[in-house]
């Protein structure tokens, strides 16, 4: 039982470049969540899913799309990339939204330049 | 929006000392969860808290849910080094837009040996 795992580990982008982050969980849980971590800005929600094919917007979404095609992926894409999404990005899954637990990935650190 | 407070920011403690931290939000909650987070690493669960007044303990940690909601602690005793890292406190209010986390800025802990 892997748990919650993100591909790539490490990226390096051009400004306008593309890519997607893939986040797996083994746990069959329906709810997924895509966070960036900032110095002095905490863990900000981008995109969210509360179940195969459904996403929806989080606090900082702009710049950045998401599909769930299955359940136990969910995908972030970047299409322009900007030096400003330089971050890193978790991803998280959660079963039960009546409590809120979510369990986390490694990370993903993307740096634009 | 809804905020969390979380203090202190830093503390740099001697091995074998207790560590008291806290969170506190102007908004009530129905989860408190306590997350810690290793250089390089993603949030890893610590305890999760789903009732006020609620007392839970995992080793050596400790953390209540406040009777009012808003708050909540996160107790370490008898410190040792591989307590070191950056500890996050997270709300849930059930019922509230999308079940996502609301997030503290952490708590960096360093324990000199």
């Amino acid at each position: 039982n892997a748990g919650v795992t993100q591909t790539p580990k490490f990226r390096v982008l051009k400004t306008g470049q593309s890519m997607t982050l893939l986040c797996a969980q083994d746990m069959n849980h329906e709810y997924m969540y895509w966070y960036r971590q900032d110095p002095g800005m905490g863990l900000r929600l981008i995109h969210y899913s509360v179940g195969e094919g459904t996403t929806a917007k989080g606090e900082v979404p702009d710049g950045y799309n998401v599909s769930r095609l299955k359940k136990q992926n969910f995908l972030l894409g970047l299409e322009s990339a900007a030096p400003s999404q330089t971050s890193v990005y978790f991803c998280a899954s959660g079963q039960n939204k009546g409590l809120g637990t979510q369990y986390f990935g490694p990370g993903t650190r993307l740096l634009v330049l | 929006g809804q905020q969390l407070n979380q203090s202190p920011q830093s503390m740099f403690i001697q091995e074998g000392e207790d560590v008291s931290m806290n969170c506190t939000s102007s908004s009530i909650f129905n989860t408190w969860l306590w997350y810690k987070q290793d250089p390089g690493e993603g949030p890893v669960l610590l305890i999760a808290l789903y009732k006020a007044g609620e007392l839970t303990s995992n080793g050596r940690l400790t953390a209540q849910f406040g009777i009012t909601r808003k708050d909540s602690f996160l107790n370490i005793s008898a410190s040792i080094p591989s307590d070191v890292g950056i500890y996050f406190c997270a709300g849930f209010l059930h019922g509230g837009s999308q079940g996502n986390l609301i997030f503290g800025k952490g708590t960096k802990l360093s324990v000199k040996p």
